[in-house]
């Protein structure tokens, strides 16, 4: 079955210091990788995103990723968090035909201690 | 600010009554998702329009329907309303068809109360 888990529910860190949020996968054909972030009363905003190419992918706001095929993982991770990085964060995978058929994990809330 | 505006906020209603949720996508865009958000069941997608068609389905219940008129915007109609449609439902909207690599941009969501 096509799944994404996200581990971790809740994760509290302290401002300025670095940040990985988990991401596994289960998917039988390519997977297409993405990273969303939901701001309270926000919509989801695309963070990053990887396709194909180098396994780093950059994104807005100072995040990256790293995709692992051989661990089906694509964690989040961002070296010094703000304050306003406190948010909800959604890892997805999807396949190439269509952006409907994308999978949400079920989200990891980030608090920042100040 | 997505570009993509979703009316009303908030909405309160009671149990067995039908709501109109409406959304207007980023100027330029064709395509047009509908989202359910619920605790229990995560982000889950209900329906896609493209330029006015019917592009894909997901987890959309009979009692749920939606459109896409002609000048792009897209209304959500929930009918025969239940405790468990409660729920924040976001629409987003795509330039495309809905390719992997079309970008969707999310609105803020309305939030929908049955009591």
């Amino acid at each position: 079955a096509q799944s994404v888990t996200q581990p971790d529910i809740h994760i509290t860190v302290s401002e300025g210091a670095s940040l990985e949020l988990r991401c596994n996968y289960s998917y039988g054909a390519t997977p297409y990788l993405f990273w969303y972030v939901q701001s309270p009363g926000q919509g989801l905003q695309l963070l990053l995103k990887y396709f194909s190419g180098d396994t780093l992918v950059q994104g807005i706001k100072g995040f990256e990723a790293e995709f692992k095929r051989s661990q089906s993982s694509f964690n989040l991770r961002k070296p010094s968090v703000h304050w306003s990085d406190a948010a909800e964060y959604f890892c997805a995978v999807g396949p190439y035909s269509s952006a409907s058929k994308i999978i949400f994990g079920s989200g990891t809330r980030l608090s920042i201690r100040p | 600010d997505s570009g993509v505006t979703q009316t009303p906020k908030h909405l309160i209603t009671a149990t067995g009554q039908r709501v109109t949720l409406r959304c207007s996508p980023r100027s330029g865009d064709l395509s047009v998702y509908w989202y359910q958000q619920s605790l229990d069941q995560g982000l889950q997608f209900l329906i896609q329009y493209y330029n006015g068609e019917e592009r894909a389905k997901g987890n959309i219940l009979e009692r749920f329907s939606a459109q896409q008129f002609p000048d792009l915007h897209s209304e959500l109609n929930l009918s025969s309303l239940e405790l468990g449609d409660s729920a924040l439902y976001f629409c987003a909207s795509s330039v495309e068809s809905g390719g992997i690599t079309d970008t969707q941009y999310f609105g803020p969501g309305t939030r929908l109360t049955v009591l």
